[in-house]
This record gives structure tokens, sequence and C-alpha cells, in this order.
């Protein structure tokens, strides 16, 4: 266990409303990351984060955005939902050092967009 | 750019028996790292094992093994003694050693395994 929560687990929204997701970790890690995980696509990874408010954009970050104000917390914002964006959302953090390092994923997040 | 595919969606195995999962990937790096992740019907994903790219000798952690032939680009996870738990999602991994996208994770799109009693 990474120590490594997202909230919240389940969300239905409607389209064109903002919606926020957190990851939250307990271990200081610098490394967080955001994926999105679609039948027949693996996982996508979305934005990723490599410090307080050092963010870079991944795969498939058009219409998402992310903020990293504190090294425990990595929020995923989507301005403005879509129904393409029903999707379930993990967050992951990266341990260990240069070269020799695995990344541990948080539980998900179910999020339909009707 | 990289890319990862597994070309089984979906193997079937026998409690007890063995399966093996396959995986080929694409890159002209020569510094990589690969994985086998689990994903059971909790949604959870789980670690199985990793093989860096410049060891010859091929993982194993407990049951799981791989077959690493890094010239054909191959990445294969031999499961044996198969057990109903292992029954889940298992998806196959690239992350890259180089540049400012190094820790990024590129995954193929799964293979579903089912454990038959």
């Amino acid at each position: 266990d990474a120590g490594i929560t997202q909230s919240p687990r389940h969300k239905v929204t409607e389209t064109g409303t903002p919606v926020t997701l957190r990851c939250h970790q307990t271990e200081n890690h610098r490394y967080m990351y955001w994926y999105r995980q679609d039948p027949g696509h693996g996982l996508r990874l979305i934005h990723y984060s490599y410090g307080v408010k050092d963010t870079d954009k991944g795969e498939v970050s058009d219409g998402y955005s992310v903020s990293r104000s504190k090294t425990e917390d990595f929020l995923l914002t989507l301005e403005s939902a879509t129904s393409s964006q029903t999707s379930v959302y993990f967050c992951a953090i990266k341990t260990g050092t240069w070269g020799y390092n695995e990344q541990f994923f948080g539980p998900g997040t179910r999020l339909t967009v009707l | 750019a990289q890319t990862v595919t597994q070309s089984q969606p979906e193997m079937s195995v026998q409690e007890a028996e063995t399966v093996t999962l396959s995986c080929t990937y694409d890159t002209s790096e020569s510094d990589y790292y690969l994985f086998w992740y689990k994903q059971p019907p909790s949604r959870q994903m789980i670690l199985v094992i990793r093989q860096e790219a410049y060891k010859q000798q091929n993982a194993t952690e407990n049951r799981f093994s791989v077959n690493f032939q890094k010239a054909a680009k191959s990445f294969s996870l031999k499961i044996s003694d198969s057990q109903l738990g292992d029954a889940a999602m298992y998806f196959c991994a690239y992350r890259s050693n180089y540049g400012g996208s190094q820790g990024n994770l590129i995954f193929g799109k799964g293979t579903k395994l089912s454990v038959k009693p």
C-alpha cells in the first residue's frame, strides 16, 4: 500500500459541469500521474507532475487541467465535462530512485458524464 | 514513439495449469523497463513483475516469470500453477529511462485472463 487515496470514488455528473478529482498521497513522492482507463485502450496518461506547481501533458490531455499546490495533492479538473470523458481515472505515484523506480496506483475513480 | 501491443484480448486457463500472455513493444531506445500489472475485478492495479532491459536474466516472482527477448522486442508473462485468484486483466507496460518523460508508463490494451476450476 503506497498510501494513495482518490476522491470521490464514484461520480455521476451532467455534460457541461465542472468536475475535480483529487489524488492524495501520504509519502511525499515527487512524481504523480493521472491516467484514464477505457475498454480497448488500456491506461493512457493524461497529465503528470514532477513537483509542486510543475506539471506536464500526457497523451490525452485535451479537456483536462491539473494543479499541484502541495506535494501530497494532485488535482485533475474537467472544466466542462463531456460524455467522452466517462471513464475510470487512476492516480499514480512514482517511488524509488533514478532508473530503478516503480509506479503505484490509487484505487481509481469511476466518472460517468450523462 | 513507443508502442505496446497485447495481441490476445482474452485467454483462458485451467486451474493448476500454465498460461503465457504475450506482449510485444516497439522502441528505438536501449535503456528501458518493462512491467506486467494485474487488475482484478476490484479495479486495483497491482505490479506483478518488472524487467530491466539491460539484464539478460528473465525476472521471476514466485509463480510468475517472464520471457524477455530484447532483439525480438517481446516480453511474455508465464503464470505457473494457475489459481482462481489469478483471474484478472493483465497489462504490459513500457517505461523509458530517457528524457523528461522518464517514469511515464505506456500500456498495452490488456489481456483478460479467466481461470476455470
